[in-house]
């Protein structure tokens, strides 16, 4: 069964400073994966996407991931955080089979200070 | 493009009463699901639709309804609201047949069940 795990439920960090937010998955197939962002009292926005191409994946907003199916993680990281970064961040898994269902992680929330 | 339409935004029924969520899309997807987001508890599936005239249950399908009569309009039924489905509702759609599935999704409904 393909699941997510989201290693991290709050992480805080310092404006300026990285921003790593870990996940693992697994998948009995080749995966897509994706890195969703929702913004407080707002809907949810599309990140990056891997699907199979290159494994870093850059995104919106400074923000990339790289594919490691070794590890099989695919953590999310910004080289500086800024204050519009504070919000909940879902990894999510998506398999070819199975009707394409998204699996989601937990989320976590990212609070950047001042 | 508007995308995906959800509305209403906000609603509060008491305990007991029915309505209907909508959702509408403009691009044309075939995929289209209903999540409920629950604090601590991420996106749970609820119903999926892979086209018109096809709908199947998700993890949490119990209370609610749907109907995919057109490709645009997936509506979601609460036929006798409780309590436990305070919770804030999102419709997604997303491309069928790449199978590399990136949603795309409404601003939100948030129900609050009296």
């Amino acid at each position: 069964a393909q699941s997510v795990t989201q290693l991290d439920s709050h992480v805080s960090v310092s404006e300026g400073t990285p921003v790593l937010l870990r996940c693992n998955y697994s998948s009995s197939y080749s995966p897509s994966l994706f890195w969703y962002v929702q913004h407080p009292n707002k809907g949810l926005q599309l990140l990056l996407k891997y699907t199979s191409a290159a494994t870093l994946v850059k995104g919106i907003n400074g923000f990339e991931a790289e594919f490691k199916k070794s590890e099989t993680s695919f953590h999310l990281t910004k080289p500086s955080a800024h204050m519009s970064d504070a919000a909940e961040y879902f990894c999510v898994v998506s398999d070819t089979g199975n009707n394409r269902k998204l699996i989601w992680g937990l989320g976590t929330s990212l609070a950047v200070n001042p | 493009n508007a995308g995906v339409t959800q509305t209403p935004k906000f609603q509060v029924l008491k305990t007991g009463q029915s309505m209907t969520l909508q959702c509408a899309q403009d691009m044309n997807h075939e995929y289209m699901s209903w999540y409920r987001q629950d604090p601590g508890m991420g996106l749970r599936l609820i119903h999926y639709s892979v086209g018109a005239g096809i709908t199947d249950q998700g993890e949490v399908p119990n209370g609610y309804n749907v109907s995919r009569s057109t490709t645009e309009d997936f509506p979601l039924r609460l036929l006798s609201a409780a309590p436990s489905q305070t919770s804030v509702y999102f419709c997604a759609s997303s491309y069928q047949g790449q199978g590399r599935t990136e949603a795309f999704f409404g601003q939100g409904t948030r129900l609050t069940v009296v």
